[in-house]
């Protein structure tokens, strides 16, 4: 079957303007999870969505990002007034069960990000 | 909170030479270990986790890491490397007391030479 996916692969834009990267998870999946990768860096978490629950928003950088997902299907991650600070690799990643870490989360291919 | 730490951010190596990734954690709790793959142009892959029992886990293409609870490390190591085991390699961990976050570290390119 079809795994996670994520459009588009790569993004470049300039400074001040929004994007929208989708992230399709794997069908069936009930939570799904939102990355952020820098150069050099390991992943940061971001949003964690599970079912109908309000989603945890904690590992937003600022107020700046939103996500919204519709359901347990696709969800969108926006980034407003983009800045060079935001240029990363965002994962997208869904899990069967959620609330355990225990639970495979399956990652997508990243949208690379890059503000000039 | 939890840190993971991945000192080495590259390894080469030459093809059927054994290699170790080292991978060192801080938690205040117990917690689940996993190492994740991820090859040139392709996601990241779920390699190998220890959850609970014993503390030698093996993946399917001959990777195994060891959870060393008195040294805070969970390094994983192969044997006999392939030119096809080059990608980057994540180690991760997940607090045992239901919480979904993953904690990353920086991640080791291993680079396998003929």
């Amino acid at each position: 079957g079809a795994g996670v996916s994520q459009s588009p692969s790569n993004k470049v834009t300039e400074k001040g303007k929004d994007v929208e990267l989708r992230c399709d998870p794997i069908s069936g999946h009930t939570a799904l999870y939102w990355y952020r990768q820098r150069l050099g860096q390991g992943l940061e978490f971001l949003i964690y969505f599970q079912g109908n629950s309000a989603p945890d928003k904690s590992g937003l950088p600022s107020d700046r990002f939103s996500a919204e997902r519709t359901g347990e299907s696709v969800s969108t991650l926006t980034i407003q007034r983009t800045q060079q600070e935001d240029s990363a690799v965002y994962l997208c990643a869904s899990s069967l069960l959620g609330g355990m870490t225990e639970n495979e989360q399956f990652f997508g291919p990243g949208t690379r990000l890059t503000v000039l | 909170a939890q840190s993971v730490t991945q000192l080495d951010s590259q390894v080469p190596v030459f093809e059927e030479a054994p290699v170790e990734l080292r991978c060192n954690y801080s938690s205040s709790v117990s917690v689940y270990l996993f190492w994740y793959v991820q090859y040139p142009n392709q996601g990241l892959q779920l390699l190998l986790k220890y959850l609970s029992g014993s503390t030698l886990v093996e993946s399917i293409n001959g990777f195994e890491a060891e959870f060393n609870k008195s040294q805070t490390s969970f390094h994983l190591r192969k044997p006999s490397v392939h030119i096809s085991d080059t990608a980057e390699y994540f180690c991760a961990v997940g607090r045992m007391d239901s919480s979904y976050k993953l904690i990353f570290g920086s991640g080791t390119r291993l680079l396998v030479r003929p």
